[in-house]
């Protein structure tokens, strides 16, 4: 079965400044999706980014980068130009590309962020 | 575009209370899902659904059941309650094409005293 790490619980980061978010999987896969979602105080889970492990280019959403190293398993978010409203608990998710509907998303602990201003 | 629902936003029931969380989507998904949610921790597969009258169990189904005798509507049911089910639940759902990401509901709280 396929596991999502984060070991991060908690980050902070300035108004303005860059921060990064690690994630790390497990999996015997070679295709599969990686998602990062945002959840805010209202609880709603909003999608942030998502990453086709086929694609080597890293997925870039305005100010949310990802850094996707396939061989090592890791999917680490990037956030630059920090805004107050980017301070959620952010989950790194993973997903088989099975065409059956049995692929539910698999989601790491979270990291909570905050911005500081 | 409502997208996903969910109802009620809030609700606490008394130990052995049973009930029934509402989840509707209308985008015509084939796939719908519900997760939990504990406190401080990522989301946790219940049950899902590939269509209208196919269900199958997730990572935790005790003390759930689901149906779906419409493509709109995956409700769960909780049955003989107890405090170990108190979290957050998530609907989400998504449409057949492989690609595509998960639509998540705005939750429900659950709380059992």
């Amino acid at each position: 079965a396929q596991t999502v790490t984060q070991s991060q619980p908690e980050m902070s980061v300035q108004e303005a400044e860059t921060v990064t978010l690690s994630c790390t999987y497990d999996t015997s896969e070679s295709d599969y999706y990686l998602f990062w979602y945002k959840q805010p105080p209202s609880r709603q889970m909003i999608l942030v980014i998502r990453q086709e492990a086929y694609k080597q280019q890293n997925a870039t959403e305005n100010r949310f980068s990802v850094n996707f190293q396939k061989a090592a398993k890791s999917f680490s978010l990037k956030i630059s130009d920090s805004q107050l409203g980017d301070a959620a608990m952010y989950f790194c998710a993973y997903r088989s590309p099975s065409f059956s509907g049995n692929t539910p998303l698999v989601f790491g602990k979270g990291t909570r962020l905050s911005v500081i201003a | 575009n409502a997208g996903v629902t969910q109802t009620p936003k809030f609700r606490i029931l008394k130990i052995g209370q049973s009930m029934t969380l509402q989840c509707a989507q209308d985008m015509n998904h084939n796939y719908m899902y519900w997760y939990r949610q504990d406190p401080g921790m990522g989301l946790k597969l219940i049950y899902y659904s590939v269509g209208a009258g196919i269900t199958d169990k997730g990572e935790v189904p005790n003390g759930y059941n689901v149906s779906r005798s419409t493509t709109e509507d995956f409700p769960l049911r909780l049955e003989l309650a107890a405090p170990s089910q108190t979290s957050v639940y998530f609907c989400a759902s998504r449409p057949r094409v492989s690609t595509d990401t998960q639509y998540f509901g705005p939750g429900t709280r659950l709380t059992v005293l």
